[in-house]
Formats: structure tokens, sequence, C-alpha cells
């Protein structure tokens, strides 16, 4: 069975930083692309970023672009999303999701159950 | 970017009934490479359809996805009580942006 275990989370001053973490188990995580996809509250939802399986492509939504930084270490079977410069829009809960294949084009067959960020002072 | 347009954004219905809902997209989604997600209140999603109208493991056969380049429909043949959820579409080729979802609620 597939798990995804998000942690990091958090309350954080606007303008702070924080590392979201994701423990995978159930598959071949250095097989398969992944993902991490917000949803403020209330609201639907919002891809942030994703990288393949290898960990060399990485894409960011220009919402995130240039704060926020998704990477892997397949050694140890976790996703990271490094978050900088965090604005009070940037308050969500964030998912983990495990893509359906190595590389583009993918869906999110598999999801955490969300860590919740917040950013306030 | 394409952007994904899903209708109604309320679907008010009673267990049994057919429900339809509609996903269009602002351009052709390559290859029907579109996937359905349900999400229940409090609960993570769920991968519902994929390449438009492939069932994901475990999903009954009540739910179905149809169309192709601009126009994609999902459709639950007799709704159960535990359907009343929220559905995004999400084309996932070139794009990776969700629709803004579909509640279908219970009337």
């Amino acid at each position: 069975e597939v798990q995804l275990l998000e942690s990091g989370g958090g309350l954080v001053q606007p303008g702070g930083s924080l590392r979201l973490s994701c423990v995978a188990s159930g598959f071949s995580f250095r097989s398969y692309a992944m993902s991490w996809v917000r949803q403020a509250p209330g609201k639907g939802l919002e891809w942030v970023s994703a990288i393949n399986a290898g960990g060399d492509d990485t894409y960011h939504a220009d919402s995130v672009k240039g704060r926020f930084t998704i990477s892997r270490d397949n050694s140890k079977n976790t996703l990271y999303l490094q978050m900088n410069s965090l604005r009070a829009d940037d308050t969500a809960l964030y998912y983990c999701t495990k893509g359906s294949s190595s590389g583009r084009p993918y869906y999110f067959d598999s999801w955490g159950q969300g860590n919740l960020v917040t950013v306030s002072s | 970017e394409i952007v994904l347009t899903q209708s109604p954004g309320t679907l008010s219905l009673s267990p049994g009934e057919r429900a339809t809902l509609s996903c269009r997209a602002s351009q052709s989604v390559s290859s029907s490479y579109l996937a359905w997600y349900q999400q229940k209140p409090g609960q993570a999603p769920r991968l519902l359809i994929y390449g438009a109208s492939s069932r994901a493991t475990g999903i009954p056969d009540r739910f179905s996805g149809s169309g192709s380049g601009t126009d994609f429909t999902l459709t639950i043949s007799r709704l159960e009580p535990e359907d009343f959820a929220v559905y995004y579409c999400q084309p996932y080729g070139d794009s990776r942006t969700f629709g803004q979802g579909t509640e279908v609620e219970i009337k």
C-alpha cells in the first residue's frame, strides 16, 4: 500500500521559511515523479511543484517560482519542498502526491493526508 | 497555460439520480491526458479517472469519463450517499492546472 507522510508544516511569519518533507513507502520511490499540490482554506486545488524520478527535472507554478524549491532524496524515499519568502497567500494544506510514471505526462495516483502551513504575524 | 472551466459549480441531486459534470478546456488537451479527482470533506483528493475515460483502481463502474479535445464529462450513473463530494478535472500533459471544482450536494 502506498503511503505518503508529510511533515514540517506549521505557523511561520511573513517572509519566513519552512521545509516540508514527505516520506514515501509501499512503492519504488526512485521510479516515480512526485509533486506538491496545495489547497487554501475553503478553496480548490493548486499544483505547486513537480520533480521527475531522477530529480534532475523540476517545475514550479508561477506563483511560487523563485521562492519554492522541490527536491528529493531517493536513498531516503523522501520528497522535499523548501519554501522561502513566505506570504500570507501561501497559507494552505500542502499535499504530497505520487505521479503515475517517472516523468511527464503523469497524473496523481496517490495523495498524502496533507500538512498545514500558516503564514501569519 | 490551459484554463479549465467546470460546470455547474454546484449540482444538487438526490441519491439514485444521475450526475453529469462538465470540464471545458481553453485549448485542446493533448492525447486525452485528462484526470478526474474526488474530494470528500476533510479528506485528501482521490484519483477517479485518467486518460479521460479509464477508471482508477478500485473505482466503481458507476463512475465513467468521456470526451476529447476541449470537452470532457464525468458521469455518475446512480448517486450513492458516499458520492456527494467535490470533483476536480485536471489535464496532465502540457499543463497541471486544476479546474475550480464541481460540488455534488444532496438535494
